[in-house]
């Protein structure tokens, strides 16, 4: 099982369209979870943690399911400027200082 | 803000080359990351640092090593560059307290022909 594995994409949706995005992890040591989003020759940036209780902030949620190693990010009311590559990220072996594992991404086009 | 600079967004070098990526935070971090991303790929990790003079492999070292002399500053040396080595790299930070978030700089992107 890869470390961490996402939807392989690309999700091609209109806009005002909900769209959810899946992620598995293999390490049931990991402590932290979070989504990046890297737009296009740009950066990752964090777009935010997930914590065991589910966590929302505006038009995205995230959700964390420890039991089955599983993590996903819902989109509501998608934007033209959602488009971009989300990243699914969990901290690395034994927790250890600040090592990430990322995921390959997923890319989301929202389209007018 | 946290900001991580480094010290090219474009980097053109021949084969044979030696080649230093710079990479300076202004957090006072102590970890920092070199990632090389390729598409299909996505990120890997090449070298990291807990500390000043402290360095750990990464999953994919080989023909890199990294210099860590001050707390703020981490470099990628290619010693002899070779052309599998054109890629966009991405440096990080990230502070000891936390949840492990890593801050990225913009990225070099380097090709070596």
């Amino acid at each position: 099982r890869k470390e961490v594995e996402q939807d392989p994409g690309p999700f091609n949706v209109p806009e005002g369209a909900t769209v959810a995005f899946n992620c598995t992890y293999s390490n049931s040591a990991s402590q932290s979870f979070f989504w990046y989003r890297q737009d296009c020759r740009k950066e990752p940036k964090l777009l935010m943690s997930v914590y065991s209780s589910g966590n929302e902030d505006g038009r995205f949620t995230a959700q964390l399911n420890r039991a089955s190693q599983y993590i996903s990010l819902l989109i509501r009311d998608s934007k033209l400027s959602d488009s971009a590559t989300y990243l699914c990220v969990v901290n690395g072996k034994g927790g250890s200082q600040g090592n990430l594992i990322f995921g390959k991404g997923t890319k989301l086009s929202v389209k007018p | 803000d946290v900001k991580v600079t480094q010290s090219s967004r474009y980097l053109v070098k021949r084969t044979g080359e030696k080649v230093f990526l710079e990479c300076v935070q202004d957090m006072d971090h102590e970890n920092m990351f070199w990632y090389r991303q390729d598409p299909g790929l996505g990120l890997r990790l090449i070298y990291f640092s807990y500390d000043v003079k402290m360095k750990e492999k990464g999953d994919i070292p080989e023909g890199y090593s990294v210099s860590r002399e001050k707390k703020e500053r981490f470099s990628l040396i290619l010693e002899s560059a070779s052309t599998n080595q054109t890629s966009m790299y991405l440096c990080a930070s990230t502070p000891v307290e936390g949840n492990y978030e890593q801050y990225f700089g913009p990225g070099t992107r380097l090709t070596v022909t």
